[in-house]
Parts: C-alpha cells; structure tokens; sequence
C-alpha cells in the first residue's frame, strides 16, 4: 500500500519569498507523483507530475518539483511566491502498473502575506 | 470541451437520510473517480467506475455505492447518513485506466449531516 506524508499543515511566508512544500510518500511499487492546487471553494487542478524522465518538473507558474527516489521524496517550490499562490497543495501517487486512484496526503496551507 | 461539473454544489441531509450527488465527466472521458475531502483532510478514494463497470474500491462501508452511465456521467449514492459523511465530495474524469492519465476534478457537492 502508498502512503503519502506532508509534514508541514501550514506555511506561512512573505510575498516574494521562496517557499519549499515537503512530500515524502512510502511504497514497495513503482508509482507517478502528482502535486495538486485547491483554491477556495474549488475542486482540485494538477500543478505538475512525474511520470518518468527528468527528476526536475516545472508548472506553468513558476513552481518546481524534484522526484528523489533515494529519499522518497517529492518536494514543491517556487522561486519567489504572489498572493495570488495562497491554496491548499496536495501531493498525490499513483500506482504505475494499476488502474487509476489517486493517494493523497494531507495537504499544506500555503499563507502568502503581503 | 465541458470540464467536470457536479451538482448540487451544497447539500444539507439530516442524519439517517440518503443522498444521491451526480457527476458529469469531461467530455471524451470514459473513467469517473468519487473522492471524500473531510475538513482539513486529502481526499480519500471511494472508488472508480470505468465504461459503466466500477473498477476499484476504497476502504468505504456498501452504504456507498454509485453507478455510471451510458453517456459516462455518474452518481455517487449514500445511504443511512451518518455526521461523519459531513465532507466535500469530489468527481474526477479521466480518459482510460493508466495511471499516468491526467485526472480532471469537478468543484465538488458540500454535503452537511445535521
């Protein structure tokens, strides 16, 4: 079975700053990794993921995540961070020889303030 | 293209109740998920339909069960509601099985159990 641990339920950090989002995940198979963004009131929309490749993969808006596999390991950052960034981010796995479902943890508030 | 849409958006059933929550699939999708986001919690996987079949359960008691249709919409049925149902309930479309597939989320149906 996956499991997937985000340690930190609430980062609080500045506009402008960089800002780190820890996934750590556990599993004996293969599996995909996934980070998802919620706003508000809203449903959840896939930031970026691993499949195979390079370690390193990058969103749209400047976030960045990095699969290490020694570390079981899938951390989120961003650079320097908007209020506009200010969600709920869930780290996701995915077992890679099985059907579809998604394994989330407990996702980590992030505060941008001004 | 339509993305995922739910309805209703919120919902409240008085416990012992049942409930039924609908899902539209994006278009071209032939799999539909049902997550449960309890407050402050990831989603939890309740399980998969694929091509009107349910493909794939979570650790959730019969009284939840769902059906898909011809047109690859879907329903998420609970019964005997109990407070702990209380949560936010998520729709994902997806095209196929494989677990490298981008999943689509609706907005989500509120649901309180007064």
């Amino acid at each position: 079975a996956q499991s997937v641990t985000q340690l930190d339920s609430q980062v609080p950090v500045f506009e402008e700053a960089p800002v780190e989002l820890r996934c750590n995940y556990s599993s004996s198979v293969s599996v995909y990794l996934f980070w998802y963004v919620q706003y508000p009131n809203q449903g959840l929309q896939l930031l970026l993921k691993y499949l195979s490749g390079s370690t390193l993969v990058e969103s749209i808006n400047g976030f960045e995540a990095e699969f290490n596999k020694s570390q079981t390991s899938f951390h989120l950052r961003k650079p320097s961070v908007h209020i506009s960034d200010t969600a709920e981010y869930f780290c996701a796995v995915s077992e890679v020889d099985s059907s579809y479902k998604l394994i989330f943890g407990s996702g980590t508030r992030l505060l941008v303030r001004p | 293209e339509t993305g995922v849409t739910q309805s209703p958006t919120h919902l409240i059933k008085t416990r012992g109740q049942q409930v039924t929550l609908r899902c539209s699939s994006q278009s071209g999708h032939n799999t539909v998920s049902w997550y449960q986001q309890a407050l402050g919690q990831g989603p939890q996987f309740i399980f998969q339909y694929y091509r009107e079949e349910e493909n794939g359960r979570g650790n959730f008691p019969p009284r939840f069960s769902g059906l898909q249709f011809p047109n690859y919409s879907s329903e998420l049925n609970v019964n005997a509601l109990e407070l702990d149902d209380s949560a936010l309930y998520l729709c994902a479309s997806n095209m196929g099985l494989a677990a490298n597939t981008e999943a689509f989320f609706g907005q989500g149906t509120r649901l309180t159990v007064v």
